[in-house]
Formats: C-alpha cells, sequence, structure tokens
C-alpha cells in the first residue's frame, strides 16, 4: 500500500522556466509534508516542507503547495537551473517525531 | 562537524556472507535511522532508533538486524546475505521534530 505516490518517474524542463513536481497522499492522518533534493552518490537532502495547517510555503525559489481536500502537493522550482537537476522526493509523517514515509522519486532535468 | 557518516561506501557480498554497515552521527540526535533505496520504490525504512538503548522495526525489517551502540552510532547487520538485499543503504538522523539529515550511502552488492 503506497501511502505516498509521486506518478512522474522524470520531468524534464528549460532553463528559466518552471518546473512542477507532484506528490499524492492517501493518509487524511499525515500531519506534515518535507521535499528531500538527492544528487547522484549522495544522500538526500532536506528542501522545503509544510505543515498540514498551511496551503502554502515559500523559500527562495522554491514553493510547496498542500491541497487537503485532494490530498496532494506541489513543489515548484522558479526559474529553473541547471543544478537543480536532481531526484526529488516528497514525505509525509503522522504525528510529531513520527517515521517519515516516502514516495518513489521524480527525476527532474533542468536543460541549457 | 561531519554530520552523518557511513562506512563502507561500497560493497560486494556473496550469497550468505555476513557483513555490518556502519553508521554514525555528531549532531547530537536522539533519533536514527536505517533506509533501503531500491529503484521505482523511493526510500523505504528498514529500522530505527528513537533514541539510545531503543530500537524499532521500520517497513521492511527482515533479513536485518541493528544496534544502538551509543548516542552517535547505529549499525545495520546482514547475517546472511541474499541478492534481494542489493540495495543502496541511507543512515539518517533526526533533527527537531521533523527533518532527518541523511548520510552519503552504502553502496551494497550481494551476488
Amino acid at each position: 500500500d503506497q501511502q505516498v505516490k509521486q506518478n512522474s518517474p522524470s520531468l524534464s524542463v528549460q532553463e528559466g522556466r518552471i518546473s512542477i513536481l507532484n506528490c499524492d497522499y492517501t493518509n487524511s492522518m499525515f500531519d506534515y509534508f518535507l521535499w528531500y533534493k538527492k544528487y547522484p552518490a549522495e544522500g538526500p537532502t532536506f528542501l522545503i516542507s509544510i505543515s498540514s495547517i498551511k496551503d502554502k510555503n515559500e523559500d527562495g525559489r522554491f514553493t510547496v503547495f498542500l491541497n487537503k481536500s485532494a490530498k496532494h502537493l506541489s513543489l515548484h522550482i522558479v526559474p529553473s537551473q541547471p543544478g537543480d537537476s536532481a531526484v526529488y522526493f516528497c514525505a509525509a509523517r503522522r504525528n510529531q517525531g513520527g517515521k517519515l514515509i516516502f514516495g518513489q522519486g521524480t527525476e527532474l532535468s533542468v536543460k541549457p | 562537524n561531519a554530520g552523518v557518516t557511513q562506512t563502507p561506501k561500497f560493497q560486494v557480498l556473496k550469497t550468505g556472507q555476513s557483513m555490518t554497515l556502519q553508521c554514525a552521527q555528531d549532531m547530537n540526535h536522539n533519533s536514527m535511522y536505517w533506509y533501503r533505496q531500491d529503484p521505482g520504490m523511493g526510500l523505504r525504512l528498514i529500522y530505527y532508533s528513537a533514541s539510545e538503548g531503543t530500537t524499532d522495526k521500520g517497513e521492511v525489517p527482515n533479513g536485518y538486524n541493528v544496534s544502538r551502540l551509543n548516542k552517535r552510532e547505529f549499525s545495520l547487520r546482514l547475517e546472511s546475505a541474499a541478492p534481494s538485499q542489493t540495495s543502496v543503504y541511507f543512515c539518517a538522523s533526526r533533527w527537531g521534530a521533523n527533518e532527518q539529515f541523511f548520510g552519503p550511502g552504502t553502496r551494497l552488492t550481494v551476488l
């Protein structure tokens, strides 16, 4: 039972354009969501997060949107840069300090 | 401040061999985690330790054991390796309520 799903294995965008990465979840008890970025041969690094009491969180070029009624979150990167090329994982947790459930990941390629 | 370190970086085993993956963190975090990453499967939790002296099973614990040696170190042991355990293994520790810091990973191949 995949509770967190990233249905797009890959995404390709032009430098300077917007990248939109999507994530769906099934468990309405999730109360906190995170995005991680992973370069090849490195461990994932934390990027941005959002609490279930909010519908938007912004940090520089990165914005995460949460639609609780649709059980959907998305990560927007504007403008996209070649250095953003990586695998992006969304993750969710059910209670404070609880375990994280990860999606399958989406590989973003930003072309110059 | 090295963060989360893992050894070894690469390992090749034969079916039935045993080995221990080492993980250490110098951030004074209480919670530590072991994940495996497989193509198309994301990161799946094997075991975790909420604090020194405690360990609990995650999503895919079969075939593994763990030891929380002290607050800094959390090791993962494969007693009898199987080809299905070929994967990239990540250790992580948790800061605050949510974010986890990950090590660089161990790439394990079981022949």
